[in-house]
């Protein structure tokens, strides 16, 4: 089945701790999107790639960090830098030539 | 500074009956407007968008309406089913380019049986 996947569903991890959420899309699309959703603030754009080994800042990258070396492919990195890195985060997916965005199944990151 | 609004954080109607859930927005250059629909611990899934030229769109139960002087959209879904209660986002573009969305804080809607 077509989709995007991203693991872990949940993630627990120490303060000071870095952690790589994965995003996996077999769509074929050239945009992907990470998003962040945090209770009563809807979805906040961290980062996004429109096309491999490319991508851009969204509204609050600071403490995280993106690579997209495949089109399939495009992992989120919480820092420690991140000063509150407890939430839902969305990966996402856009074809070419439509507004619609694709979202996966988000990933809860819980820090302690 | 929260350029897409929906200010109502919750809403509760009955079985059968119109739910009408408004956004407004301050961003007079925003083009392309969605709706998403999400449920708990799930991703959200799309609904319905409207682009700018035009002021409704409709889609079996669900119909968006563009305001663009009042600079304000609504869904109404008709009938209203048990199984539309989730959270829904109102979201807007305006770079189709880069599809890069701002959404609403989100409303919870509550279908009745």
């Amino acid at each position: 089945d077509g989709g995007i996947t991203q693991s872990p569903k949940y993630l627990f991890r120490k303060e000071g701790q870095n952690v790589t959420l994965s995003c996996e899309q077999n769509l074929n699309h050239d945009a992907m999107y990470w998003y962040r959703q945090d209770p009563g603030q809807g979805l906040r754009l961290i980062y996004y790639s429109q096309i491999v080994n490319d991508f851009q800042k969204g509204d609050i990258a600071e403490g995280y960090s993106v690579s997209r070396e495949k089109k399939e492919s495009f992992p989120l990195t919480v820092t420690s830098a991140q000063k509150n890195p407890t939430a839902f985060y969305l990966c996402a997916s856009r074809p070419s030539g439509t507004g619609e965005l694709f979202f996966g199944e988000g990933s809860r990151l819980t820090v302690l | 500074d929260q350029q897409v609004k929906q200010n109502s954080p919750s809403l509760s109607v009955q079985e059968g009956r119109i739910s009408i859930l408004n956004c407004d927005y301050t961003n007079s250059m925003f083009d392309y407007f969605l709706w998403y629909k999400k449920y708990p611990a799930e991703g959200p899934t799309f609904l319905i968008s409207i682009s700018s030229i035009k002021d409704k769109n409709e889609d079996g139960r669900f119909t968006v309406f563009l305001n663009k002087s009042a600079k304000h959209l609504s869904l109404h879904i008709v009938p209203s089913q048990p199984g539309d209660s989730a959270v829904y986002f109102c979201a807007a573009t305006k770079d189709g380019h880069t599809g890069k969305l701002i959404f609403g804080q989100g409303t919870t809607l509550q279908v009745k049986p």
